[in-house]
């Protein structure tokens, strides 16, 4: 069965410092990695997505992750922290088992950011 | 192009009351899930829809759930009778092919 585990359920940060969000997971097969972000009052919306190929890959916002597939992760990054960066973020992953279409969720970590 | 909708954004019911949730996909979108959150966990899938079709429903709690999709467009999930235990957050995604899925706003389910 798959698994995901993200460390911290919030993390604080300061507006300009680094942003940095663990992912861990567990898969028996080759897996597709996503992060995704809710905004108060919206829906999950995609930040970026690994299938194959390149294993760093750059979403929205300026967020980028890099798959480690020896250290089964999946760290989502992003330079300089933006008040608008607030909010949920959500990793999940799928794989051929379930025809990729079963995405499994952590359990989130709420970005902080303050002034 | 109008993204994922889902009716209603709130609901309140009393356990043993009856609750039907409505999604609206994206126009042209074949594939429809839905999943839940409970407080404080992780976002659950709960099945899986193709057309009309349940392609996989192995997310589903109990017999109390019965999720359909008519004519392959909008699909609704009905919790009867609710329970404590089924308040959480309710998520629709619809999605073209493999690699993205896209989310609505999601319901919130409370039940007293």
């Amino acid at each position: 069965a798959q698994s995901v585990t993200q460390l911290g359920s919030h993390v604080s940060v300061s507006e300009g410092a680094l942003v940095l969000l663990r992912c861990n997971y567990s898969s028996s097969v080759p897996p597709y990695l996503f992060w995704y972000v809710q905004y108060p009052n919206q829906g999950l919306q995609l930040l970026l997505k690994y299938t194959t190929g390149a294993t760093l890959v750059k979403g929205i916002n300026g967020f980028e992750a890099e798959f480690k597939k020896s250290e089964t992760s999946f760290h989502l990054t992003k330079p300089s922290a933006h008040m608008s960066d607030a909010a949920e973020y959500f990793c999940a992953v799928s794989s051929m088992n379930t025809g990729f279409q079963k995405l499994v969720f952590g359990t989130g970590t709420r970005l902080l950011v303050s002034p | 192009e109008a993204g994922v909708t889902q009716f209603p954004s709130h609901s309140v019911i009393e356990k043993g009351q009856t609750v039907t949730l409505r999604c609206d996909p994206i126009s042209g979108h074949d594939n429809l899930y839905w999943y839940r959150r409970v407080m404080g966990k992780e976002i659950k899938f709960l099945l899986h829809f193709v057309k009309e079709s349940k392609q996989d429903e192995s997310g589903m709690p109990n017999n109390r759930f019965l999720a359909e999709r008519t004519g392959g467009t909008y699909s609704t999930l009905k919790v009867q009778p609710a329970e404590l235990e089924d308040s959480g957050v309710y998520f629709c995604a619809s999605s073209q092919d493999l690699s993205e899925q896209y989310f609505g706003p999601g319901t919130r389910l409370t039940v007293t």
